[in-house]
């Protein structure tokens, strides 16, 4: 079964601290993984996603296929890094993301 | 270019009733994905339409149904609806229908009293 476990609910750091929102997932063969965001009051929207390899905002992400994982990484914390993290893959046909049930990261100062 | 938009904003029904919800995709995408959020929960995937036709589905029953148009804009639509349908419900487009970058839309949050 293809599946996104994110195991915190909620991370709380101080700013300049290092991040890292922890991503497992279950599937069989190569995933397409992404990590979304939703910024307090706005909409759904990709932070990075695992094959263009990018570095958006800050944060990076690395497929780990022998651990199966895809965490989400930044050096230096920022306040308005705070939000809600999902990690999401496709389903095997390419149609369907399956998310996790995100992390709120809270940054203080 | 205008991002994916949803109506309304939001919406009250009681048990039993029906739904429909809307969906206007970005421009140039022929895609559109449903997602059912409830709270506390990652979006759940309801179905996807890809030119008129629906091109995959997930673990909701037949009660919810979905449309697409020759614009490609997209409805949604719940019947006899339960309290369990209370939820934020998400509309996502894409240029294609395979692996594609899905934008999301602001959702519809529904109530079933």
């Amino acid at each position: 079964a293809q599946r996104v476990t994110q195991p915190e609910k909620l991370l709380s750091v101080f700013k300049g601290a290092p991040v890292e929102l922890k991503c497992n997932y279950s599937y069989s063969g190569s995933p397409e993984l992404f990590w979304y965001v939703q910024y307090s009051r706005q909409r759904l929207q990709l932070l990075l996603r695992h094959i263009s390899r990018e570095s958006i905002k800050g944060f990076t992400a690395d497929l780990n296929k022998g651990e199966t994982s895809f965490h989400l990484k930044k050096p230096f914390a920022q306040e308005e890094d705070s939000a809600m993290y999902y990690c999401a893959l496709y389903n095997q046909a390419g149609t369907a993301l399956i998310f996790g049930k995100g992390t709120t990261l809270s940054v203080s100062s | 270019e205008t991002g994916v938009t949803q109506s309304p904003t939001h919406l009250i029904k009681t048990r039993g009733q029906q739904v429909t919800l809307r969906c206007s995709s970005q421009s140039g995408h022929n895609t559109v994905s449903w997602y059912q959020q409830a709270l506390g929960q990652g979006p759940q995937f309801i179905f996807q339409y890809y030119r008129e036709e629906e091109n995959g589905r997930g673990n909701f029953p037949p009660r919810f149904s979905g449309l697409q148009f020759p614009n490609y804009s997209s409805e949604l639509n719940v019947n006899a609806l339960e309290l369990d349908d209370s939820a934020l419900y998400l509309c996502a487009s894409s240029l294609d229908s395979l692996g594609d970058e899905q934008f999301f839309g602001p959702g519809t949050r529904l109530t079933v009293l």
